[in-house]
């Protein structure tokens, strides 16, 4: 009964390959979110959905496109993937903007 | 952009008091956020005050929130091992439109 889904759990692949990565949320949510956290433990928000319409989209590479096919889900495709991509994406939702946020497990990107 | 800062570390002994500290810098209305990070996995979500409230307690958890010095801190009795962990603090304006966590304080308990 997980509340915030992803997969993959791990993804390793080699630089300039296209990935996706997939969330979902069973908690009946309007609001959900991308981030990313780095070698340091440091968080950054990256995009934010509500009602499936986007909300934030932080200064993130262009090559980094999120896609809400409804407010359940919210995918992270990655173009042309660099060394700089390494990290551990999380998702997250909420019930409304600026309620408590619910994150899921991570994925963890690794660029070779 | 608004700041959100920890401390990087805190080593404490199994059954001490943790307190843990974080300083913002909006003033305005806002969220206040307790999250835990446990190796391995997501972010859960421990509690939260409201900007307009000075302290909160959930059992073993106690926030105090300093609005004059733009101070919370998140204080933990009787600390056990399951504790050690990353803490981070988080500030999201009623807004909702920034989301500022701080930098995460790694929390060890020494048996």
């Amino acid at each position: 009964d997980t509340a915030v889904s992803q997969t993959p759990k791990y993804l390793v692949t080699q630089m300039g390959n296209d990935k996706s990565i997939k969330c979902e949320q069973n908690l009946g949510h309007d609001t959900m979110y991308w981030y990313k956290q780095d070698s340091k433990k440091f968080l950054k928000i990256m995009f934010s959905y509500n009602n499936k319409e986007l909300i934030i989209n932080e200064t993130v590479p262009n090559r980094f496109s999120p896609k809400s096919p409804d407010k359940a889900h919210l995918n992270l495709h990655i173009n042309s993937l660099e060394l700089g991509d390494s990290a551990v994406y999380f998702c997250a939702s909420s019930s409304n903007l600026g309620q408590p946020q619910h994150f899921g497990d991570g994925t963890r990107l690794s660029i070779l | 952009g608004e700041d959100v800062e920890q401390s990087l570390f805190l080593s404490v002994r199994e059954g001490d008091s943790s307190v843990i500290n974080c300083t913002y810098t909006d003033s305005s209305s806002t969220y206040l956020y307790w999250y835990k990070q446990e190796p391995g996995a997501g972010l859960q979500l421990l509690t939260y005050i409201f900007s307009n409230m000075d302290m909160k307690q959930d059992q073993r958890l106690t926030v105090l929130l300093n609005k004059k010095d733009k101070h919370l801190s998140l204080r933990i009795a009787d600390t056990q091992t399951g504790d050690s962990a990353i803490y981070f603090c988080a500030e999201i304006p009623l807004s909702g439109n920034q989301f500022y966590f701080g930098t995460g304080t790694s929390l060890t308990v020494i048996p």
